[in-house]
């Protein structure tokens, strides 16, 4: 069973269009991530949610609106895309709580978004 | 803000040899943890080993273990008996410890690309 898994695993778009990424964990974790590696690898954190909120909003273009219906789901949705927006994009989830030190990432598989 | 240095951008090595990887971070907080994350070529963020900075003891898990420097914010890997298959870019990280509430992020390094040659 997949911990952490993410639709589609390949997205090739053109400038201009409006794409969405789907995070699911069947983990039970209250918090989920977005992450996102460029094309020098290097990955850096841009959202995470812990129970349905928003908590982590790093410098990122408002073109970017994450969603969480529920816990499970974390989903990412992109407007006006643009070429520098191609990267892989990586979901997270953690677990915290109560008198509980969570420190574990489990990452999902990533989609790699290409913008034509 | 913490940062993250891996210097090495590439290194390689001989099947059965060991190699050793190398993490410095900056901090000024005492509690955190630290990881490594391994990404072989299908891209998928594999959790490698993780250590906990109030724990002395080095981390340990199989062929893999770490040498934990906490005063000189020091975070090497150690990979011993190496197989074709631990072949990947590896990724040292760093998480507050303090975080919590859905803030624990975590801070990567830049990566290693690691060869391993039959």
């Amino acid at each position: 069973d997949t911990a952490v898994s993410q639709t589609p695993k390949y997205l090739v778009t053109q400038m201009g269009n409006d794409k969405s990424i789907k995070c699911e964990q069947n983990l039970g974790h209250d918090t989920m991530y977005w992450y996102k590696q460029d094309s020098k690898k290097f990955l850096k954190i841009m959202f995470s949610y812990n129970n349905k909120e928003l908590i982590i909003n790093e410098t990122v273009p408002n073109r970017f609106s994450p969603k969480s219906p529920d816990k499970a789901h974390l989903n990412l949705h992109i407007n006006s895309l643009e070429l520098g927006d191609s990267a892989v994009y990586f979901c997270a989830s953690s677990q915290e709580a109560p008198g509980y030190r969570t420190d574990t990432q489990y990452f999902g598989p990533g989609t790699r978004l290409t913008v034509l | 803000a913490q940062t993250v240095t891996q210097s090495q951008p590439e290194m390689s090595v001989q099947e059965a040899e060991t190699v050793t990887l190398s993490c410095t971070y900056d901090t000024s907080e005492s509690d955190y943890y630290l990881f490594w994350y391994k990404q072989p070529p299908s891209r998928q963020m594999i959790l490698v080993i993780r250590q906990e900075a109030y724990k002395q003891q080095n981390a340990t898990e199989n062929r893999f273990s770490v040498n934990f420097q906490k005063a000189a914010k020091s975070f090497s890997l150690k990979i011993s008996d190496s197989q074709l298959g631990d072949a990947a870019m590896y990724f040292c990280a760093y998480r507050s410890a303090l975080a919590q509430g859905g803030s624990e992020k975590l801070v990567f390094g830049k990566g290693t690309k690691l060869t391993v040659n039959p």
